[in-house]
């Protein structure tokens, strides 16, 4: 079945680096999303990417679709404490018909000052 | 209501026993969908409903668990013979739109444990 792996697992930056993660499916994926999950808390819907190659920016936050539609990335420039929790990739297969939303494995940020 | 309900937040049961999950979705919202997250996991799909009908049961682990939509609102999960690898979180989502885009809305989840 369709797996959507993400990397790394874990990382832990001071205040002000940067961070990026990496995800990557087995199969073509139809569009992409990412999600953040605070700790404690549930996803939260950030973005949405459709087209190959395409990238989106949300102020520090840069989202990248790989030309092939299989693997994706998030960096965020200058973390902040507010930037700490898990950030998940989620991965639409590429039919024609409606077809469940596959969740990466998740990468999971702390940041301290 | 304003967001995705979800009742209970948390049920402690014990090993063989029956567990009704419930989902209220965002008001209007066509597509609600069920994931099951364990601890320092991502949410494990399990169904999707778009309406009434399940269009897509393949993340159902096996026959203990069901799910029905029967007015294409109001959903509950339900799990038979609960077993201890059943503990998890239960996340509800709804989407505003079918078909292959738009973003999940997610309840607080549902914390079960199985003693």
């Amino acid at each position: 079945g369709q797996q959507v792996m993400q990397i790394p697992q874990y990382q832990h930056v001071q205040e002000g680096e940067d961070f990026t993660t990496y995800c990557n499916s087995s199969t073509t994926l139809s569009n992409i999303q990412w999600y953040k999950q605070r700790p404690g808390g549930h996803p939260v819907f950030l973005i949405q990417l459709v087209k190959s190659g395409e990238v989106k920016k949300q102020k520090r936050l840069t989202f990248q679709f790989g030309e092939a539609k299989k693997n994706s990335s998030l960096h965020i420039t200058a973390t902040q404490t507010t930037d700490v929790g898990t950030y998940f990739c989620a991965g639409r297969l590429n039919t024609g018909t409606a077809s469940k939303l596959t969740f990466g494995t998740g990468t999971r940020l702390q940041v301290t000052l | 209501g304003a967001g995705v309900s979800q009742t209970p937040s948390n049920k402690v049961t014990e090993k063989g026993k029956y567990v009704e999950l419930r989902c209220d979705p965002i008001s209007g919202h066509t597509a609600l969908y069920w994931y099951r997250q364990s601890l320092g996991q991502g949410p494990e799909f399990l169904i999707y409903f778009q309406g009434t009908g399940a269009a897509d049961d393949s993340g159902l682990p096996n026959d203990r668990f069901f799910a029905v939509r029967p007015e294409g609102s109001v959903s509950t999960l339900k799990i038979q013979r609960t077993e201890r690898g059943d503990s998890a979180v239960y996340l509800c989502a709804s989407s505003a739109s079918g078909g292959n885009t738009g973003e999940l809305f997610f309840g607080e989840g549902s914390r079960l444990t199985v003693l």
